[in-house]
């Protein structure tokens, strides 16, 4: 089974700072990597899918890169409705195996 | 408007069994593999179980398989998850969630349905 290392398990970052998160697959995995954020009480929300497509009406401060085994989220300016936990997911063949969470907060 | 509403949830008592259901709207069902995925109290996403358009392909967590089953009937639009032998790790909030078909992402989730297992 594919496993997905994800880190910082938390973050804390000041508005208007560029934040970036790591998501390491345990074999190659091509672009099959996604990006989800889950604000307290809510669903998960698709941020970015493939690696580095961002989800219709995302906004554009989110972006995502890699390929093979080495994953990066980023939010070029962090806003405080940024505040979340957000997970980085692989899929494939009806299966899937999520990161363990980075929770991001203001500082 | 896209609507996947969860439900079945609640308290259960270990070795017993539940059977959620999740109902689809604002879509065309057949069109989306579905899945789903729970997450324990103040803890992260874990995959339980998803389902091809026609049924045709099924696939388990290792933590669930044997336990699980997962269903759906595209005719009434509705997406299933039995659980039999329940244990209190199952206990979490099930989220049902859709993949467009030739695609490798969740595009939208339901809002959840919480099952506890307990004594």
């Amino acid at each position: 089974d594919i496993q997905m290392t994800q880190s910082p398990s938390s973050l804390s970052a000041s508005v208007g700072d560029r934040v970036s998160i790591t998501c390491q697959a345990s074999q190659d995995i091509s672009n099959y990597l996604n990006w989800y954020q889950q604000k307290p009480g809510k669903a998960p929300k698709l941020l970015i899918y493939d690696a580095s497509n961002l989800e219709t009406g995302v906004p554009s401060r989110f972006s995502g890169s890699g390929s093979g085994t080495d994953f990066t989220f980023a939010i070029s300016s962090l806003q405080p409705e940024d505040i979340a936990t957000y997970y980085c997911q692989h899929y494939d063949n009806l299966m899937s195996t999520f990161g363990q969470g980075t929770k991001l907060e203001i500082k | 408007e896209v609507q996947l509403v969860e439900s079945g949830g609640g308290l259960v008592q270990p070795g017993r069994s539940l059977r959620l259901s999740c109902a689809a709207s604002g879509f065309t069902f057949d069109d989306y593999a579905m899945h789903w995925v729970r997450q324990a109290p103040g803890k992260g996403l874990e995959w339980v179980s998803g389902i091809s358009w026609n049924s045709g392909t099924i696939a388990y967590a290792d933590s669930v398989k044997g336990r699980f089953t997962i269903s759906r009937d595209n005719a009434k639009n509705s997406l299933y998850l039995q659980m039999n032998s329940l244990r209190a790790e199952d206990t979490a909030l099930y989220y049902c969630a859709r993949v467009p078909f030739g695609e490798s992402h969740f595009d939208y989730w339901g809002q959840g349905t919480l099952v506890t297992v307990s004594s």
